[in-house]
């Protein structure tokens, strides 16, 4: 079955903790992304990999890092935590063939609370 | 700046009736539109998407949108609603500005079918 996954779907963490939400896709995807959903804001886009070795900053990278070491993973890691990165995390991927025109896959979500 | 705009927080619509979602963008150049929708605890699903050609698209569960270049509109329609409809919609546009690898989305509209 094609899908995103994410672990974990939940934690709870305390200020300073490093941490990482794994994100894997099964789709051969070059395109890969994370975004934070937060009430009234919708989904804004941390940052995005276009292949291996390859990211670059969404629009709201501050206190987040990724790498794209391999194909089907694309980790968000949070080198230390504050409570206003609080949220709920979707990462989702989509093919390039053709360019932008391919609609994205999402993962199920980790939400995310830091204290 | 770039920017998707959802101006109904919610819409009530009775089962049967027609429903619109309203999403107006602000982008330079050619946009590629999409709409998801979310149901309660799970990721993002892909309902339509234009890219180019004819203006009316269709999609998903009987859901289909207009692109309205004049305006800068690409509302969400669907001739008679369900309740199992219900959920929260979100437009998005990949910015072509920046190759289409930014995704901006709107804040969201959550949709309430009363049977």
């Amino acid at each position: 079955e094609a899908q995103v996954t994410q672990n974990p779907r939940y934690l709870i963490t305390v200020t300073g903790k490093k941490l990482t939400v794994t994100c894997s896709q099964n789709m051969n995807h070059e395109y890969m992304s994370w975004y934070r959903q937060d009430p009234g804001l919708g989904l804004r886009q941390i940052y995005y990999s276009m292949n291996v070795e390859v990211t670059d900053k969404g629009d709201v990278p501050e206190g987040y890092k990724v790498s794209r070491k391999e194909k089907r993973n694309f980790p968000l890691i949070l080198e230390s935590p504050s409570p206003n990165q609080t949220s709920l995390y979707f990462c989702a991927s989509s093919t390039w063939a053709g360019g932008p025109v391919s609609e994205q896959y999402f993962g199920p979500g980790t939400r995310l609370t830091v204290t | 700046a770039q920017s998707v705009a959802q101006p109904e927080d919610q819409v009530n619509v009775a089962e049967g009736n027609p429903l619109t979602v309203k999403c107006t963008y602000s982008v330079s150049g050619n946009p590629y539109l999409f709409w998801y929708v979310q149901y309660p605890n799970r990721g993002l699903q892909f309902l339509l998407k234009y890219i180019t050609g004819d203006n009316l698209v269709k999609g998903s569960y009987g859901f289909e949108a207009e692109f309205n270049k004049s305006q800068t509109s690409f509302h969400l329609k669907k001739p008679s609603a369900l309740v199992s409809d219900s959920a929260l919609y979100f437009c998005a546009v990949r910015d072509p500005n920046t190759g289409g690898f930014k995704t901006i989305f709107g804040a969201g509209t959550r949709l309430f079918v009363k049977a």
